[in-house]
């Protein structure tokens, strides 16, 4: 089956620029989307379809995919942001199925 | 606006069963797939399949067939998932997401507040 692998932790300083990675094989040719989950709550939707922002999701938020590595990256980071991050595409393979990475840990400094 | 509203917190012992319920509201409930994502304590997000709420025909991933069932009643617009003869590793936070398959991106746009299933003695 197909395997995303994420950093576990990502430490950045307010106002810098965090970027989580998800590598996966040639997962530039899927489409990648990725959910901020907060402690206690549920996953959000931030990226869809590898660049694109749901309604809400500030422009701070962007991402990119290509060849083995999708990035998830947060512009001028807030201490809200502070979270656990998944990447998520759709094996269409063998398997047909959604695939989750292993999730990041954002710290804020 | 869309909602989910899961069940609330369940307690069980091992071998019995649960059903966890998932009630769309603000949109059209035939519209959207709908998928199922389990959570264990302190760990990751895993998806365990999705129903295709049109036909009711249930996809289960690997690892969730046999004890675990899907099914709908469209008539209140509400999923459920069913888990029998549970176990200990069971024991996790269960969500329901709408999953946007149908419109040719495989995401989850919206999720339930997340229900925890307990097993325990």
């Amino acid at each position: 089956s197909y395997v995303l692998t994420q950093p576990p932790s990502v430490s950045v300083a307010p106002g810098k620029t965090a970027r989580i990675t998800c590598g996966g094989n040639n997962i530039g040719i899927n489409s990648v989307h990725w959910y901020q989950q907060k402690p206690g709550q549920a996953p959000v939707l931030v990226v869809y379809d590898d660049s694109d922002r749901p309604s809400g999701i500030p422009e701070r938020f962007s991402g990119s995919n290509s060849g083995n590595t999708a990035t998830l990256t947060i512009s001028r980071v807030e201490a809200g942001d502070e979270a656990d991050y998944y990447c998520q595409v759709w094996d269409s393979s063998s398997d047909h199925q959604a695939v989750f990475g292993g999730g990041t840990k954002l710290t804020v400094l | 606006q869309v909602q989910l509203v899961q069940s609330g917190s369940e307690l069980k012992k091992p071998g019995a069963s649960v059903k966890v319920s998932c009630k769309a509201s603000g949109y059209t409930f035939t519209s959207y797939a709908m998928s199922w994502v389990r959570q264990a304590p302190g760990q990751g997000l895993e998806w365990m399949g999705w129903i295709n709420t049109n036909t009711g025909n249930p996809t289960y991933a690997q690892g969730f067939t046999g004890r675990f069932v899907f099914s709908l009643d469209t008539s209140v617009s509400t999923a459920y998932l069913q888990i029998s003869s549970l176990k200990a590793e069971d024991t996790a936070v269960y969500y329901c997401a709408r999953d946007r398959a149908a419109a040719g991106s495989n995401h989850f746009d919206y999720w339930g507040q997340g229900t925890l299933v307990t097993v325990s003695a």
